[in-house]
């Protein structure tokens, strides 16, 4: 069974620091993974979807990367600012019985950047 | 549309009531799934549909929970009979194909069950 968990559960940071999220993931079949923001409230909102066969994805000043191997990925967001305060979600595309294709959410890392 | 909507943004009903949800997904989107959002970070899966067939049903409490996603229609989750713990947000998402492929998500409906 699949299980998703996000170390920290919450982070807090001055403004401008860069800073790292993890997702570690027990099973490395996945098709994707998927970070998403949510603010309190508010839905998700994708920021950046990373294909099995890929290492990384880039937008903006995030930057995500995938070791499927060893079952982590981590979510990097370089020079921080309080709008990025929210919670960040991985997620992960798993499929069973060559059928299905459901996510697999993680615990979340709940951010606060400091003005 | 170029975002999954959901309606109603709110819903109450009293203990017993029926709760019915709705879901329109991305315009060219043949995968739309739902999730409930019950503790702060906890997202539970419910179903699946590749256009308007059931494609995994596995995370369903089928006694009271069904779902349908017909032709021209927005797709639907209804409620029978809520209780108490059925109160939490349901979300639904949209991919344009079930592999691979970015899942966006709605904003979500919030139900309150009293």
């Amino acid at each position: 069974k699949q299980e998703v968990t996000q170390i920290p559960a919450a982070l807090s940071v001055p403004e401008g620091e860069n800073l790292v999220l993890n997702c570690s993931f027990t099973d490395s079949a996945i098709y994707n993974l998927q970070w998403f923001r949510q603010d309190p409230g508010k839905g998700l909102t994708s920021l950046l979807l990373i294909q099995s066969s890929q290492r990384e994805q880039t937008s903006g000043r995030l930057n995500a990367s995938l070791d499927k191997s060893s079952g982590r990925s981590t979510l990097y967001i370089a020079a921080s600012q309080p709008g990025d305060s929210a919670t960040y979600l991985c997620a992960v595309a798993i499929v069973y019985g060559g059928a299905t294709n459901k996510l697999i959410f993680g615990t979340g890392t709940l951010l606060a950047v400091q003005p | 549309g170029e975002e999954v909507a959901q309606t109603p943004k709110h819903l109450v009903r009293g203990e017993g009531q029926k709760a019915k949800l709705y879901c329109a997904p991305i315009k060219g989107h043949s995968y739309v799934f739902w999730y409930q959002q019950v503790l702060k970070n906890e997202f539970k899966f419910l179903i699946s549909f590749q256009n308007e067939n059931v494609f995994d049903e596995t995370g369903m409490p089928k006694e009271r929970f069904s779902a349908k996603c017909l032709p021209n229609s927005p797709c639907s989750l209804e409620i029978q009979a809520t209780k108490l713990e059925d109160s939490a947000v349901y979300f639904c998402a949209s991919s344009r194909d079930r592999l691979n492929t970015e899942a966006f998500f709605g904003q979500g409906t919030r139900l309150t069950v009293v």
